[in-house]
């Protein structure tokens, strides 16, 4: 089974631009999150989609959003990006099979560069 | 508020050497803590999921375990290509949600 896939790989954008990355989960898996990762604050849970709807959100400020399509992909965007939005973004899907514990897969990431 | 601390940052080992990495956890209705492997400009590697205290799970060089408060992750004579940042995330009862760790970062030397 293919793994989780996440385009581009690398970004390098302006402070002020908007930037969407794409995630496509794995096959059969139903629920798509979003991890922004940096060395000063590690794995931060942004959001979560499942079946096209934002299901949780992390502390994140309004620039960063996303959505889930009805084949499970999913993008987000950061719109007016800042110096401080340079980070490994980490899509992450899972079964979600309605109760218990769901075990989430990572992509490889999206390297984003602020200039 | 879920916290998970994960102690040491980091670990310098010789090939061989037996260590033990330490997670420290507060979560509102453990679901799962998880177990994932993280190479440089990598995404993180699923390892292990536990559920509930007393559980343990083996898987080649490696063995994890849990308590109520805390899990080990323990590499039994390790090699070089166990080097790695290792991080601990706890799902709880806010949904599917990881709460992770800063991770520890292990160098195995030959």
């Amino acid at each position: 089974k293919a793994g989780v896939t996440q385009t581009p790989r690398y970004l390098i954008k302006t402070r002020g631009q908007q930037v969407t990355l794409s995630c496509s989960p794995i096959s059969g898996h139903r629920s798509v999150s979003w991890y922004q990762q940096t060395p000063g604050q590690g794995l931060q849970f942004l959001f979560e989609y499942f079946s096209e709807t934002q299901r949780n959100k992390g502390n994140f400020p309004g620039r960063f959003s996303g959505r889930q399509f009805s084949n499970s992909r999913s993008e987000m965007n950061v719109s007016t990006l800042e110096l401080g939005d340079s980070a490994l973004y980490l899509c992450a899907s899972s079964l979600n099979r309605g109760r218990g514990t769901d075990t989430q897969y990572f992509g490889p990431g999206t390297r984003l560069t602020v200039l | 508020e879920d916290q998970v601390t994960q102690s040491p940052e980091a670990l310098r080992l010789q090939e061989g050497e037996s260590s033990s990495l330490n997670c420290s956890y507060t979560v509102s209705g453990l679901r799962g803590l998880f177990w994932y492997r993280q190479d440089p400009g990598k995404g993180p590697e699923f390892l292990f999921t536990l559920y509930s205290a007393g559980e343990e799970k083996e898987k080649e060089r490696l063995k994890a375990t849990l308590t109520k408060k805390e899990s080990f992750l323990h590499i039994t004579a390790p090699k070089p290509e166990d080097s790695a940042t290792y991080l601990c995330a706890v799902q709880g009862a806010a949904g599917n949600k990881l709460t992770f760790g800063g991770g520890t970062r292990v160098l195995v030397k030959p």
